[in-house]
């Protein structure tokens, strides 16, 4: 399977623990996004790397997460001292930067915090 | 007022017949225009994106955009109960990269 990939799929935590989640995006895209999607809602933008670099970081992003792309490959989020707000689906995307950036996502991360 | 918006349904329609969604934008310098189906439980899937003005075919899928209007649509032909789903409007404005998505309109085939 040559898609994005993300790990774990799920993930229950009690309130004020760390939690880290990791993406692996599409082999040859360089960009990887991070959303986050509440139930009935459209996702919503966390941050944005190319390659390496963290270009964007929305004000969703408190400083309670932090999130690496350490070899321009794969991603990880960390949210520390998690809270029942935070308890939503993740979701990685990746995208060529030299397309109309079509983004394509993976299966996501279900966060419970209990 | 909301920057992507959506009817947020049900809408139902008869196995077979055409699903109409509508997707309205308020940021005028949008410039790439995607919808993206969701199956309950499951991440979003790309199943069209559209550029300029007019209309784009792939399959039973077409994607109508109005840049004027602020506009973009999605129509199904030949709905299947496969096509349940809620069908996410997203735009990228101009200069920028990320996703901004409506609430997502779902969609219900009857048999």
């Amino acid at each position: 399977d040559t898609g994005v990939s993300q790990d774990p799929r799920h993930k229950i935590t009690k309130r004020g623990q760390n939690v880290t989640f990791r993406c692996d995006p599409i082999s040859e895209h360089n960009r990887l996004y991070w959303y986050r999607q509440t139930l009935g809602q459209g996702p919503e933008f966390l941050t944005y790397f190319q390659n390496e670099a963290q270009l964007e970081k929305s004000r969703l992003l408190s400083d309670r997460f932090s999130a690496e792309r350490p070899k321009g490959s794969f991603s990880t989020l960390e949210i520390q001292r998690t809270e029942q707000g935070d308890s939503a689906m993740y979701l990685c995307a990746s995208s060529l930067s030299i397309s109309y950036n079509e983004q394509f996502f993976g299966p996501g991360t279900r966060l419970t915090v209990l | 007022q909301k920057e992507v918006e959506q009817n947020s349904g049900p809408l139902s329609v008869p196995e077979g017949a055409i699903a109409s969604l509508n997707c309205t934008y308020s940021d005028r310098v949008s410039q790439s225009f995607f919808w993206y189906r969701q199956y309950s439980g499951k991440s979003p899937e790309l199943i069209m994106s559209i550029y300029s003005n007019g209309d784009k075919e792939d399959g039973r899928f077409t994607a109508q955009l109005n840049k004027a209007s602020q506009y973009v649509s999605l129509l199904i032909r030949d709905s299947q109960p496969s096509d349940s789903a809620t069908y996410l409007c997203a735009v990228i404005k101009a200069a920028g990269n990320k996703l901004t998505f409506g609430g997502g309109t779902r969609v219900l085939v009857k048999p």
